[in-house]
Protein backbone atom coordinates (compact mmCIF):
# COMPACT_ATOMS: atom_id res chain seq x y z
CA UNK A 1 0.00 0.00 0.00
CA UNK A 2 1.21 3.27 -1.38
CA UNK A 3 1.91 5.54 1.82
CA UNK A 4 3.61 9.10 2.52
CA UNK A 5 3.71 10.24 6.02
CA UNK A 6 4.63 14.00 7.08
CA UNK A 7 6.60 15.27 9.77
CA UNK A 8 8.26 18.08 11.56
CA UNK A 9 5.60 21.12 11.55
CA UNK A 10 5.19 23.18 15.14
CA UNK A 11 5.51 26.52 15.82
CA UNK A 12 8.27 28.97 15.00
CA UNK A 13 8.95 32.57 15.32
CA UNK A 14 9.02 34.76 12.54
CA UNK A 15 12.75 34.53 10.92
CA UNK A 16 12.89 30.94 11.94
CA UNK A 17 13.40 27.92 10.42
CA UNK A 18 11.94 24.10 9.99
CA UNK A 19 12.31 21.09 8.85
CA UNK A 20 9.62 18.74 7.71
CA UNK A 21 10.30 15.13 6.46
CA UNK A 22 7.83 12.63 4.29
CA UNK A 23 7.86 9.21 4.76
CA UNK A 24 7.29 6.98 1.80
CA UNK A 25 6.90 3.52 1.38
CA UNK A 26 4.68 1.06 -0.08
CA UNK A 27 6.43 2.06 -3.82
CA UNK A 28 9.70 2.69 -5.37
CA UNK A 29 10.40 5.79 -4.09
CA UNK A 30 13.22 6.71 -6.48
CA UNK A 31 11.22 6.62 -9.95
CA UNK A 32 8.57 9.27 -8.73
CA UNK A 33 8.54 12.87 -8.48
CA UNK A 34 7.11 13.96 -5.32
CA UNK A 35 5.90 16.88 -4.24
CA UNK A 36 4.94 19.66 -1.51
CA UNK A 37 1.50 21.41 -1.07
CA UNK A 38 0.05 23.91 1.54
CA UNK A 39 -3.08 25.36 2.57
CA UNK A 40 -3.37 28.10 4.90
CA UNK A 41 -5.99 27.83 7.62
CA UNK A 42 -9.53 28.55 6.02
CA UNK A 43 -7.99 28.66 2.55
CA UNK A 44 -6.91 26.56 -0.77
CA UNK A 45 -4.54 24.59 -1.91
CA UNK A 46 -1.38 25.98 -2.73
CA UNK A 47 1.76 24.08 -4.58
CA UNK A 48 4.57 24.71 -2.88
CA UNK A 49 7.71 22.85 -4.31
CA UNK A 50 8.68 18.90 -6.42
CA UNK A 51 11.64 17.64 -7.31
CA UNK A 52 12.58 14.48 -9.88
CA UNK A 53 13.77 11.20 -8.73
CA UNK A 54 17.35 11.39 -8.05
CA UNK A 55 17.08 14.96 -6.70
CA UNK A 56 18.51 16.38 -9.55
CA UNK A 57 15.82 18.58 -11.03
CA UNK A 58 13.26 21.18 -8.90
CA UNK A 59 10.80 23.48 -8.67
CA UNK A 60 9.91 26.63 -6.48
CA UNK A 61 6.83 28.53 -6.28
CA UNK A 62 7.59 32.23 -6.51
CA UNK A 63 6.41 32.87 -3.18
CA UNK A 64 8.89 30.27 -1.56
CA UNK A 65 11.49 30.76 -4.37
CA UNK A 66 15.29 31.63 -2.30
CA UNK A 67 13.22 30.43 1.09
CA UNK A 68 12.28 26.77 0.84
CA UNK A 69 14.64 24.06 -0.45
CA UNK A 70 13.27 20.73 -1.39
CA UNK A 71 15.33 17.40 -1.26
CA UNK A 72 14.92 13.58 -0.52
CA UNK A 73 17.37 10.80 0.51
CA UNK A 74 16.24 7.94 -1.55
CA UNK A 75 18.60 5.31 0.72
CA UNK A 76 15.85 6.47 3.29
CA UNK A 77 12.85 6.83 1.42
CA UNK A 78 12.34 10.17 2.61
CA UNK A 79 11.39 13.29 0.95
CA UNK A 80 12.20 16.74 2.95
CA UNK A 81 11.66 20.47 3.14
CA UNK A 82 14.04 22.76 4.89
CA UNK A 83 12.03 26.30 4.89
CA UNK A 84 13.75 29.40 6.33
CA UNK A 85 13.10 32.95 6.67
CA UNK A 86 9.77 31.84 8.09
CA UNK A 87 6.85 34.45 7.53
CA UNK A 88 2.84 34.71 9.40
CA UNK A 89 1.81 34.01 5.82
CA UNK A 90 4.04 30.33 5.52
CA UNK A 91 1.92 29.68 8.69
CA UNK A 92 -0.53 26.28 6.47
CA UNK A 93 -1.03 22.58 6.49
CA UNK A 94 1.92 21.24 4.50
CA UNK A 95 0.69 17.53 2.32
CA UNK A 96 3.76 15.61 0.77
CA UNK A 97 2.24 13.91 -2.25
CA UNK A 98 3.65 11.46 -4.62
CA UNK A 99 3.10 12.03 -8.82
CA UNK A 100 1.75 9.44 -10.95
CA UNK A 101 -1.27 9.64 -13.06
CA UNK A 102 -2.35 9.23 -9.71
CA UNK A 103 -1.23 11.81 -6.93
CA UNK A 104 -1.08 9.64 -3.49
CA UNK A 105 -1.48 12.38 -0.49
CA UNK A 106 -0.23 12.57 2.98
CA UNK A 107 -2.60 13.74 6.34
CA UNK A 108 -0.07 16.81 6.20
CA UNK A 109 1.90 19.04 9.23
CA UNK A 110 0.79 22.14 10.77
CA UNK A 111 3.30 24.74 10.50
CA UNK A 112 2.66 27.96 12.64
CA UNK A 113 4.82 30.68 12.52
CA UNK A 114 3.95 33.43 15.01
CA UNK A 115 5.89 34.97 18.10
CA UNK B 1 1.68 30.86 -14.55
CA UNK B 2 -1.44 28.68 -15.59
CA UNK B 3 -4.52 30.40 -14.06
CA UNK B 4 -7.23 28.25 -12.58
CA UNK B 5 -10.79 29.60 -11.81
CA UNK B 6 -13.52 27.34 -10.81
CA UNK B 7 -17.61 28.12 -11.03
CA UNK B 8 -19.12 29.02 -8.81
CA UNK B 9 -17.61 29.89 -5.44
CA UNK B 10 -20.64 27.68 -3.77
CA UNK B 11 -23.31 25.46 -4.68
CA UNK B 12 -26.04 24.55 -3.10
CA UNK B 13 -27.98 20.85 -4.51
CA UNK B 14 -30.81 18.89 -3.34
CA UNK B 15 -30.00 15.41 -2.52
CA UNK B 16 -30.31 13.08 -5.46
CA UNK B 17 -30.17 16.00 -7.79
CA UNK B 18 -27.29 16.73 -10.09
CA UNK B 19 -24.17 19.00 -9.21
CA UNK B 20 -21.84 20.30 -11.78
CA UNK B 21 -18.99 22.28 -10.99
CA UNK B 22 -16.64 24.12 -13.34
CA UNK B 23 -12.66 24.57 -14.16
CA UNK B 24 -11.47 27.05 -17.15
CA UNK B 25 -7.68 27.33 -17.66
CA UNK B 26 -6.08 30.33 -18.69
CA UNK B 27 -4.01 28.33 -21.39
CA UNK B 28 -4.48 25.06 -22.72
CA UNK B 29 -3.30 22.03 -20.63
CA UNK B 30 -3.68 19.39 -23.09
CA UNK B 31 -0.63 17.98 -24.02
CA UNK B 32 -0.62 17.48 -28.12
CA UNK B 33 2.13 14.53 -28.26
CA UNK B 34 -0.22 11.86 -26.40
CA UNK B 35 -3.12 13.95 -26.18
CA UNK B 36 -3.85 14.02 -22.19
CA UNK B 37 -5.19 16.71 -20.62
CA UNK B 38 -3.09 17.32 -17.27
CA UNK B 39 -6.30 18.46 -15.23
CA UNK B 40 -7.12 16.66 -11.90
CA UNK B 41 -10.47 16.86 -9.53
CA UNK B 42 -10.01 16.67 -5.26
CA UNK B 43 -12.50 16.37 -2.78
CA UNK B 44 -11.69 17.66 0.36
CA UNK B 45 -13.99 17.15 3.75
CA UNK B 46 -13.57 19.77 6.71
CA UNK B 47 -10.11 17.87 8.73
CA UNK B 48 -8.85 16.03 5.61
CA UNK B 49 -6.56 15.71 3.01
CA UNK B 50 -7.51 16.25 -0.80
CA UNK B 51 -8.93 12.78 -2.02
CA UNK B 52 -7.95 12.40 -5.77
CA UNK B 53 -11.66 11.74 -8.12
CA UNK B 54 -10.37 11.90 -11.35
CA UNK B 55 -7.44 12.67 -13.55
CA UNK B 56 -6.46 13.25 -17.22
CA UNK B 57 -9.52 15.38 -16.54
CA UNK B 58 -12.03 12.01 -17.10
CA UNK B 59 -10.33 9.17 -15.84
CA UNK B 60 -12.08 8.01 -11.91
CA UNK B 61 -9.71 6.82 -9.48
CA UNK B 62 -10.21 3.48 -8.02
CA UNK B 63 -12.31 2.83 -5.46
CA UNK B 64 -14.80 6.32 -6.71
CA UNK B 65 -18.19 6.19 -6.50
CA UNK B 66 -19.23 5.92 -10.68
CA UNK B 67 -21.75 8.79 -10.22
CA UNK B 68 -18.80 11.08 -9.99
CA UNK B 69 -17.32 11.86 -13.46
CA UNK B 70 -15.36 14.71 -15.03
CA UNK B 71 -14.88 16.11 -18.66
CA UNK B 72 -13.43 18.81 -20.81
CA UNK B 73 -11.83 20.09 -23.51
CA UNK B 74 -8.22 21.83 -23.26
CA UNK B 75 -9.21 24.94 -21.00
CA UNK B 76 -13.02 24.25 -20.01
CA UNK B 77 -13.83 21.57 -17.56
CA UNK B 78 -16.81 20.12 -15.78
CA UNK B 79 -16.95 17.68 -12.54
CA UNK B 80 -20.43 16.08 -12.55
CA UNK B 81 -22.05 14.47 -9.79
CA UNK B 82 -24.91 12.60 -11.39
CA UNK B 83 -27.10 12.34 -7.98
CA UNK B 84 -25.76 14.25 -4.95
CA UNK B 85 -25.76 12.27 -1.79
CA UNK B 86 -24.77 13.47 2.00
CA UNK B 87 -21.48 12.27 2.34
CA UNK B 88 -20.66 14.44 -1.30
CA UNK B 89 -21.01 17.45 0.89
CA UNK B 90 -17.31 18.70 0.55
CA UNK B 91 -14.86 21.37 -1.25
CA UNK B 92 -13.84 20.76 -5.09
CA UNK B 93 -10.52 21.72 -6.39
CA UNK B 94 -9.34 21.52 -10.05
CA UNK B 95 -5.54 21.30 -10.63
CA UNK B 96 -3.26 21.71 -13.60
CA UNK B 97 -0.34 19.10 -13.57
CA UNK B 98 0.70 20.78 -17.39
CA UNK B 99 3.32 22.70 -16.49
CA UNK B 100 4.76 23.84 -12.50
CA UNK B 101 3.64 25.84 -10.89
CA UNK B 102 0.97 23.00 -10.57
CA UNK B 103 -1.88 25.44 -9.74
CA UNK B 104 -5.35 24.74 -8.20
CA UNK B 105 -8.42 26.38 -8.53
CA UNK B 106 -9.90 28.71 -5.73
CA UNK B 107 -12.42 25.46 -4.74
CA UNK B 108 -15.95 25.22 -4.96
CA UNK B 109 -18.18 24.53 -1.56
CA UNK B 110 -21.10 22.14 -2.23
CA UNK B 111 -23.66 21.36 0.00
CA UNK B 112 -26.93 20.20 0.51
CA UNK B 113 -30.16 22.56 0.02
Amino acid sequence: EVQVVESGGGLVQPGGSLRLSCAASGFTFSSYWMHWVRQAPGKGLVWVSRINGDGSSTNYADSVEGRFTISRDNAKNTLYLQMNSLRAEDTAVYYCARDGDSWYWGQGTLVTVSS
Amino acid sequence: DIVMTQSPDSLAVSLGERATINCKSSQSVLYSSNNKKYLAWYQQKPGQCPKLLIYWASTRESGVPDRFSGSGSGTDFTLTISSLQAEDVAVYYCQQYYSPPYTFGQGTKLEIK
